[in-house]
């Protein structure tokens, strides 16, 4: 099955300091992104929806500077959580849609990536 | 907003016994939905997915059904073993949205 690669599982960094996050897809092309926010013990909540060469779309409340979106090809989106803050400590994931599938159908996810702002 | 809710946060089975994992979602336009599963610091795993135009629908071990009248979703797991003991979410598509997740059920099965 197709396979979405997410690096790094895991990050501790100061607070003030910069993360990327990114998540590729190995053997698929993924025109759309999805980045998801998860806090113990919640649900995934949809932060961005990344589209390969444009801009992306922001859910509601959530800080389109904080959370720097960039999917310059076909098959790598970042994730940057600028000037990070212990609150921004979380569980991110990415998912990826293969373009070769009907839109929504079989979703492809991360393993996630586990942020701690100190 | 919209959310996809589910029913139980906790379910605790015996090894061997049938899980039923309910979901009621919230957008009767919505016409995809998908049942994943999450182990703990992991991403969601894709279970089971079915097309609003259908009712049921079976994989290994597992079954979904869908009930639009009342918009309910449900996962059958049989045969339940100690593997499957996880976080579940259901998830629906609104058109032309993104994937929207339920607060997810945790399952726990005993040997």
């Amino acid at each position: 099955g197709a396979v979405v690669s997410q690096h790094p599982s895991w990050v501790i960094c100061k607070s003030g300091t910069s993360v990327k996050i990114e998540c590729r897809s190995l053997d698929f092309q993924a025109t759309t992104m999805f980045w998801y926010r998860q806090f113990p013990k919640q649900s995934l909540m949809l932060m961005a929806t990344s589209n390969e060469g444009s801009k992306a779309t922001y859910e509601q409340g959530v800080e389109k500077d904080k959370f720097l979106i960039n999917h310059a090809s076909l098959t790598l989106s970042t994730l940057t959580v600028t000037s990070a803050h212990p609150e921004d400590s979380s569980f991110y994931i990415c998912s990826a849609s293969d373009r070769t599938a009907s839109f929504g159908e079989k979703l492809f996810f991360g393993s996630g990536t586990q942020l701690s702002v100190l | 907003g919209e959310s996809v809710g589910l029913h139980l946060p906790t379910l605790s089975v015996q090894e061997g016994d049938n899980s039923i994992i309910n979901c009621a979602y919230s957008n009767s336009a919505s016409d995809y939905f998908i049942w994943y599963k999450q182990e703990s610091g992991k991403g969601p795993q894709f279970i089971i997915d079915i097309r609003s135009n259908m009712d049921k629908r079976q994989g290994q071990r597992v079954t979904v059904l869908l009930n639009k009248t009342v918009k309910h979703l449900s996962l059958q797991i049989a045969a339940t073993q100690p593997g499957d003991s996880a976080v579940y979410f259901c998830a629906e598509i609104p058109p032309r949205r993104a994937l929207i997740f339920g607060k997810g059920t945790t399952l726990s099965v005993s040997s």
